[in-house]
């Protein structure tokens, strides 16, 4: 069965450094999102992502954040200069009618 | 308005037993509403999901009921087994092309021996 997979599984990184977390969508997918959730809570949306640019994006999803698809294959979700608050699990997610997420990030901001 | 409302937070059933699961939300612009499965560290998993054009939807042990005038949707997992156990995300989403999910809060499903 095809999956999202994504890199690296868990990432510590000091609190005002830059991180990118890598994502393979399946690759007839035609719709991209990055969701996330704290520890204990809730999956929440991040970003959306079609035909090349974004879609939507949540109040969460400021200038600090930035998505990209480099190349045919990669979605990204870089963030510019981490807060302790921004620890969680990332979980990209493509779609062509139903969801698939892959097995998530987890970013913990030190 | 936004908010998918979901009950009750914990739930411990006995092997063999039913396990219900409520969601209740606000949005009358929902038009998809799926259930998730997730073990820990790991992502969601779709588990089922209707449309609001039928007010029930059913596979294997899981079964969907939708009530439309109510705007509530329940998972039932019948014969539950202690590989279920897990936490359940009901979720909803929108129409049209992006069609983001929204998540209630999730329910932590434990099946006793």
């Amino acid at each position: 069965e095809p999956e999202v997979t994504q890199t690296p599984s868990h990432q510590v990184t000091q609190m005002g450094q830059e991180v990118i977390l890598r994502c393979v969508p399946i690759s007839n997918h035609l719709y991209f999102y990055w969701y996330r959730q704290i520890l204990g809570q809730k999956v929440e949306f991040l970003v959306s992502f079609y035909n090349n640019e974004i879609s939507e994006k949540s109040e969460i999803f400021d200038d600090q954040f930035s998505v990209e698809r480099p190349d045919g294959s990669n979605f990204t979700l870089k963030i510019r200069s981490t807060k302790l608050e921004d620890s969680a699990m990332y979980f990209c997610a493509s779609r062509i009618y139903g969801y698939t997420f892959g097995s998530g990030t987890r970013l913990t901001v030190v | 308005q936004q908010q998918v409302k979901q009950s009750p937070q914990s739930l411990i059933v006995q092997k063999g037993g039913i396990s219900i699961i409520n969601c209740a939300y606000e949005n009358t612009a929902f038009d998809y509403f799926p259930w998730y499965q997730q073990f820990p560290g790991k992502g969601p998993a779709l588990l089922i999901a209707i449309r609001p054009d039928v007010s029930e939807k059913k596979e294997g042990r899981f079964t969907i009921s939708f009530n439309k005038s109510a705007k509530q949707f329940s998972l039932h997992i019948m014969d539950s087994q202690p590989g279920d156990s897990a936490t359940y995300f009901c979720a909803a989403s929108p129409g049209g092309t992006a069609s983001k999910l929204t998540f209630g809060t999730g329910t932590r499903l434990q099946v006793t021996l």
